[in-house]
């Protein structure tokens, strides 16, 4: 069974506007953790935010904000105020448990493109 | 500075010439693990090693080979390479402060 979800291939989102990328996860394990990547055109993997399963605030970083609904097993990526620099693929990624070594379970990606 | 360090970045070889794609990584990692991406396929991994001479298979392993000689070092070796391998590879390692990824390596087999 798929464990990430990604069911937005890609996007189109005007300049300055916020957007909301959607992720939902498949797990039976009770501690994980949610990661959400961007990669430019150029292709390197970008770390924006992480997520654990047992925080009790939505993690926030500059303009990017996971919306994480646990019973709903989903966490949104929300990019507010996008940029024309924000243009990329987009990985929603899990890892079951917390030691340090760990897989990463990756969705299909989202494609975003900006609109001036 | 830290950081995974994949070579060549871009990579033309003909079917069954054989390759090897070298990472390396400078922040004393123990885990280590190879991905490719597809597209509409995300990432999936290929092998993963839990330290110095301790390798296994990942989700797509066949066709695929890998050796963790040293902590630093964990090649990606392709004895026979066909044309459903070319992808875009990445190395990567993790630590206390999570995944670093090498710049990726794209691969093209005709």
């Amino acid at each position: 069974a798929q464990k990430i979800t990604q069911t937005q291939p890609g996007m189109f989102v005007q300049e300055k506007e916020a957007v909301t990328l959607d992720c939902t996860y498949d797990t039976s394990d009770p501690s994980y953790g949610l990661f959400w990547y961007k990669q430019p055109s150029s292709g390197e993997m970008i770390f924006l935010i992480y997520q654990g399963s047992y925080d009790q605030q939505n993690a926030t970083e500059g303009r990017y904000s996971l919306n994480f609904q646990k019973a709903r097993k989903s966490a949104n990526l929300v990019i507010s105020a996008s940029q024309l620099g924000d243009s990329a693929m987009y990985f929603c990624a899990m890892r079951e448990g917390f030691a340090n070594d760990y897989k990463l379970s990756f969705g299909a990606g989202t494609t975003v493109t900006v609109r001036a | 500075e830290a950081q995974v360090t994949q070579n060549p970045r871009y990579l033309i070889t003909v079917t069954g010439k054989k390759l090897t794609v070298t990472c390396s990584q400078n922040m004393n990692h123990e885990y280590m693990s190879w991905y490719r991406q597809d597209p509409g396929l995300g990432l999936r991994q290929i092998y993963y090693s839990m330290n110095v001479e301790v390798t296994d298979k990942g989700d797509v392993p066949e066709g695929y080979k890998v050796s963790r000689k040293e902590k630093r070092n964990f090649p990606l070796i392709l004895e026979s390479p066909s044309p459903n391998q070319t992808s875009l590879y990445f190395c990567a390692s993790s630590g206390a402060y999570g995944y670093t990824f090498g710049s990726g390596t794209r691969l093209t087999v005709v």
